[in-house]
């Protein structure tokens, strides 16, 4: 099977522009996590979607949303971009099995914003 | 204040040497994992414990439920395994991350 895939890989935007990016999780996986990391904070939690449907939310402004599609390919989108908001942003598709959740991680986004 | 600690941030190391990086956490959690991430970004997931010990090759996690707590050995280190080592802790469906401890090996 393919891993997780995200495009684009690198991305320059400045101050206020918009920014979407997208995840295809490993085939069939339903669900999709994105992921912020930074030098400073580490990963932090993002959303995440099942089924088209938004599960779990982290601490973050409204600024950043997100979806998913029929086909369990995820969208990110950041508008009025900060500075800070620069970032490698990481999508990871998980499954179940045996009880346990394990998450695959795609190679990320690194945004620099200017 | 975060609900992962890692320590320690940095480790810097002889090649051969024995490695030791640790992790707690303060929120009850359902598994821990261990997570590999190399220079260009990609994270692999090293072991999932939810206790006890696993062995996987020159490396070993071991995990402490009641002092909340897991440990990550890698016996005779080798440059290869220069990478960031991040502790995540699963509390029901969520993740929560360390801020990763950065390991180089020097040959």
């Amino acid at each position: 099977k393919a891993g997780v895939t995200q495009t684009p890989r690198y991305l320059i935007k400045t101050r206020g522009q918009q920014v979407t990016l997208s995840c295809s999780p490993i085939s069939g996986h339903r669900s999709v996590s994105w992921y912020q990391q930074t030098p400073g904070q580490g990963l932090q939690f993002l959303f995440e979607y099942f089924s088209e449907t938004q599960r779990n939310k982290g601490n973050f402004p409204g600024r950043f949303s997100g979806r998913q599609f029929s086909n369990s390919r995820s969208e990110m989108n950041v508008s009025t971009l900060e500075l800070g908001d620069s970032a490698l942003y990481l999508c990871a598709s998980s499954f179940w099995f045996q009880g346990e959740k394990t998450q695959y991680f795609g190679p990320g986004t690194r945004l620099l914003v200017l | 204040k975060n609900e992962v600690e890692q320590s320690p941030q940095n480790l810097t190391a002889q090649e051969g040497e024995f490695i030791t990086i640790n992790c707690s956490y303060s929120v009850g959690i359902s598994a821990l994992h261990w997570l590999q991430q190399h220079p260009g970004g990609g994270i692999v997931s090293l072991f999932m414990l939810s206790s006890g010990k696993k062995k996987h090759g020159r490396l070993i996690a071991t995990i402490n439920i009641q002092e909340k707590h897991s440990s990550l050995h890698i016996t005779a280190s080798h440059p290869r395994d220069s990478a960031v080592y991040i502790c995540a802790v699963r509390v029901r469906d969520q993740f929560y991350f360390g801020t990763g401890t950065s390991l180089t090996v020097i040959p």
